[in-house]
């Protein structure tokens, strides 16, 4: 089966910790994406990556890191100097970045409760 | 920079009704128009699309019009169906002004919801 797995679906964080979220697919896409969706907003980028060992600032990258050391993993960190973490996390992937006209595949979301 | 407005927020419609989505952008630079649906607990799905050169585009029950000189698009859902109810995103793509590569700016969403 081809797709993109995150996990975990559900993480609970104390206050003042670094916690990972795993992103994997298996499509062979070159370019890879983390969003952050809020109630009542619409997704947000947060990083996103065009190639293995490349990834640029999305909109709301503070707080937040990410590496890109093979095409198929793109791990999201969100740090302890994100003020409001509580959210949920979708990571996306597409054949090639290219102008943007690919379609985003998306995996099923982590959604991250800070205690 | 874009920004896409979306509308409405929640959407009810009696089964086999036709639902009509509408979303506006702001930059005439965007040129291609993704709808995507998200159903409960997944991730969303691309549902359909159209580019800035077409004024629109069928698959099946769901349809998209594209006016570029208004600068708005609508998703059109005919002879709608319970597994239709989920929520909808409409997206811009738009040129970034920090490099050269280009970006999705997304609605708020739709939660469409099909009553019995």
């Amino acid at each position: 089966d081809g797709g993109i797995t995150q996990s975990p679906k559900y993480l609970f964080r104390k206050e003042g910790q670094n916690v990972t979220l795993s992103c994997e697919q298996n499509l062979n896409h070159d370019a890879m994406y983390w969003y952050r969706q809020d109630p009542g907003q619409g997704l947000r980028l947060i990083y996103y990556s065009q190639i293995v060992n490349d990834f640029q600032k999305g909109d709301i990258a503070e707080g937040y890191s990410v590496s890109r050391e093979k095409k198929e993993s793109f791990p999201l960190t969100v740090t302890s100097a994100q003020k409001n973490p509580t959210a949920f996390y979708l990571c996306a992937s597409s054949i090639s970045p290219g102008t943007g006209w690919n379609e985003q595949f998306f995996g099923p979301g982590t959604r991250l409760t800070v205690l | 920079g874009e920004n896409v407005e979306q509308h409405p927020s929640t959407l009810s419609v009696q089964e086999g009704d036709s639902a009509v989505i509408k979303c506006t952008y702001s930059d005439s630079a965007s040129n291609y128009f993704p709808w995507y649906k998200q159903e409960l607990g997944k991730g969303p799905q691309l549902i359909i699309d159209i580019r800035s050169n077409v004024g629109e585009k069928k698959d099946q029950r769901i349809a998209v019009t594209l006016n570029k000189t208004a600068k708005h698009f609508s998703l059109h859902i005919t002879e709608t169906q319970p597994e239709d109810s989920a929520v909808y995103f409409c997206a811009a793509l738009n040129p970034r002004e920090r490099d050269s590569n280009y970006q999705l700016i997304w609605g708020a969403g739709t939660k469409l919801i099909i009553k019995p």
